[in-house]
Parts: C-alpha cells; structure tokens; sequence
C-alpha cells in the first residue's frame, strides 16, 4: 500500500521569497506522483505530475517539483512566490497499475506582504 | 482537462435528515470517485462510483450512510444519509479520463448539519 507525508503542515513565507513544500511517498510498485492546490472556498486544482521520465517536472503558476526515487520524494518549489500563491497544497500518490490517488495531509501556504 | 459539475455548492442541513450531491461532467470518463474532506483535514475516499454497479467502498464507509449512483458514464450522485454534525465537510466528486493518470476534481459541496 502506498502512503503519502508532507513534513510541513504550515508554511508562512514573505512574499518574493523562495519556498519548497515536502513530501515523501512510499510505495512497493512504481508510482505516478501530482501536487494539487486548494484555494479557500475551491475544488483541487491539477499543479504538476510525474508520470516517468525527467526527474524536474514544470507546473502551472511557476511552480516546479523534483522526483527523488532514491529518497522517495517529491518536493514542491517555486522561486518567488507571490500573495496569490495562498492556499492549501497537497501531494498525492496513485500506483501505475491504476490504483486509488491517496493524499498527503496536505500543507498550508501563507504568503505575506 | 475534465470540467465537472457539482450540486449544490453548499447546504445547512438538519440532523437526520439525508442530502443528495450530484456530480456532471462533460466527456465520457473511466472512472468516478466521491472523497470526503473534513474541516481542517485532507481528502479521504470514500468509494468508487462504479457504472451500472454497486459502488466499491473504502474502508469506514458504508452503503446504508453513503449510496452511490452512476447510471451512465458521466453522471453520479452521492448521499448523504441520516446526517449528524460528524458528517459536516467537503465532498469532492473526482473522475479519471481516459489515457490519463491524472485527476480532476469538482468543486466540492460544502456540507454543515446542524
């Protein structure tokens, strides 16, 4: 069975500043990993995926994540965030046979002027 | 992408009472999924909407307190049944289309029982 960690339930940053969001995974089988965003009041919108190949993966908004095999992580990053950045992310894991998506327990963005 | 519809967008609803969430979308996809966020929590699944079938349950949950409903390939429903102030929280239909490990989620229903 696959489980998901985000080591940081809250993360306050200024705005500008660079940020990294972790998340560690395990798994036995190879896995698709995605980071999602909920902004107050919204559904969960689709940021980034792995799926397979290059290790850097490019999202919407600016926002970048690495796959670490070795360290079964999946880390967020973006450079310079920006007030709009605020919001509730979360990692999350599906295996590639097309198993269920299990979450992280997601971490708080909050970016101040 | 998916664009998926969810009614209503939020309800008060008095204890022992049930609510049906409805979830639309607008292409054929393959599979369909209701998760449940609690205030403050992450997203737990419920079930998986199966097309002509029973639903298939996680653990917790149960058909008698959560009937599922997909009768065709883009449309489901969730109930809510017998509700307490426990079942106040976000219930998120979710689809998976075809040729894609990715999924898309609706914009919640935001439940409260008073």
């Amino acid at each position: 069975a696959q489980s998901v960690t985000q080591l940081d339930s809250q993360v306050p940053v200024f705005e500008e500043a660079p940020v990294e969001l972790r998340c560690n995974y395990s798994s036995s089988v190879s896995v698709y990993l995605f980071w999602y965003v909920q902004y107050p009041n919204q559904g969960l919108q689709l940021l980034l995926k792995y799926l397979s190949g290059s290790t850097l993966v490019k999202g919407i908004n600016g926002f970048e994540a690495e796959f670490n095999k070795s360290q079964t992580s999946f880390h967020l990053r973006k450079p310079s965030v920006h007030i709009s950045d605020t919001a509730e992310y979360f990692c999350a894991v599906r295996d590639n046979q097309g198993g269920k998506l299990i979450f992280g327990q997601g971490t708080e963005l909050s970016v101040k002027p | 992408s998916a664009v998926i519809s969810q009614k209503p967008s939020r309800d008060i609803c008095q204890r022992g009472t049930s609510l049906t969430i409805q979830c639309q979308v607008d292409s054929q996809v393959t599979m369909m999924f209701w998760y449940r966020q609690q205030p403050g929590q992450s997203l737990t699944l419920i079930a998986t909407a199966n097309q002509g079938s029973e639903a298939t349950y996680e653990s917790g949950f149960v058909i008698d307190k959560f009937p599922i409903s997909r009768p065709n390939l883009t449309f489901s429903t969730l109930t809510v049944s017998n509700m307490s102030p426990e079942d106040s929280s976000i219930y998120l239909c979710s689809v998976l289309r075809t040729g894609g490990p990715e999924a898309f989620f609706g914009q919640g229903t935001r439940l409260t029982v008073v």
